[in-house]
C-alpha cells in the first residue's frame, strides 16, 4: 500500500533563515506531487505541483521554491523566510490514471507546522 | 480565476442535529468535486463526485453534486462530537490542479 511521509512535523524559525520541508511517497511510482499551505485553520492554497522529476509548476509567486530530485521525493524550500510564511504546509500525492480508476483522489501527509518569529 | 466557496464558514450544533454544508464553484475544465474532513492534521477523503444528481453515501454522511447550479452539498445526520472538524471542498480542474474552498468549521456540542 502507498504511504506518504512528511517532515519535520513542527519547526520554529527566525525571519531570514532558510527552510527545507521534505515529502516522500512509498508504494507507487511516478506520482503527481503537491505542496499546499493552510493558514489559521482555513482552506488550502496550492503552492506547487509536479508531474515528474524536475518538473515543477508554481501557482503563487512568493519566496518559496520546490524541487523534485527523485521520483517520489518533493522538497519545499526558502532561502529567507518571512513572517507571512508561517502556516501549516501539506504535501499530497495522486496516482496516474483516469477518474474511474480512483486516481483522482489526493492523499495528504500529516503536515508541517511552521512558525516564523 | 478559478474559485471554490464554502458556506457557512463555521457552525455550532448539538449532538443529534442534522447539518448541511455547501460548496459552490466557478472553475474552468471541471473534472470532479471532492470532500475532505480535517480534524488535527491531514485531511482525509470522504467523497468524490463526478456526475450530477447521484448521491454518494457513507453512514451518516451523504453528498450530491449539481452541475447546473455549480454546487454540492454535504449532509451529516444525527451528528456526534466526533464529527467536529473542518470540512473541505475541492474541485479538480484540468489534468492536475485541485482548488480548495475556505472550509467549514463544524463544532458539535454534547
Amino acid at each position: 500500500s502507498q504511504t506518504i511521509h512528511q517532515w519535520p512535523a513542527t519547526l520554529v524559525q527566525p525571519v531570514g533563515s532558510p527552510l527545507s520541508l521534505e515529502c516522500t511517497v512509498e508504494g507507487t511510482s511516478n506520482p503527481n506531487l503537491y505542496w499546499y499551505r493552510q493558514a489559521a485553520g482555513r482552506g488550502l492554497q496550492l503552492l506547487f505541483y509536479s508531474v515528474g522529476i524536475g518538473q515543477i509548476s508554481s501557482e503563487v509567486p512568493q519566496n518559496l521554491s520546490a524541487s523534485r530530485p527523485q521520483d517520489r521525493q518533493f522538497i519545499l524550500s526558502s532561502k529567507k523566510l518571512l513572517l507571512s510564511d508561517s502556516g501549516f504546509y501539506l504535501c499530497a500525492w495522486r496516482g496516474q490514471g483516469g477518474i474511474i480508476s480512483g486516481a483522482n483522489v489526493l492523499t495528504f501527509g500529516a503536515g508541517s507546522r511552521l512558525t516564523v518569529l | 480565476e478559478d474559485k471554490v466557496v464554502q458556506s457557512p464558514l463555521s457552525l455550532v450544533v448539538h449532538e443529534g442535529d442534522t447539518v448541511t454544508l455547501n460548496c459552490s464553484y466557478e472553475v474552468t475544465n471541471f473534472r470532479s468535486l471532492l470532500w475532505y474532513k480535517q480534524e488535527k492534521k491531514a485531511p482525509t477523503f470522504l467523497f468524490m463526485l463526478t456526475s450530477s444528481g447521484i448521491e454518494k453515501k457513507s453512514g451518516r454522511l451523504s453528498s450530491i453534486l449539481d452541475k447546473k447550479e455549480l454546487s454540492s452539498i454535504l449532509n451529516i445526520t444525527a451528528t456526534q462530537t466526533g464529527d467536529s472538524a473542518i470540512y473541505l471542498c475541492a474541485v479538480a480542474s484540468g489534468t492536475y490542479k485541485y482548488i480548495f474552498g475556505t472550509g467549514t468549521r463544524l463544532k458539535v456540542l454534547a
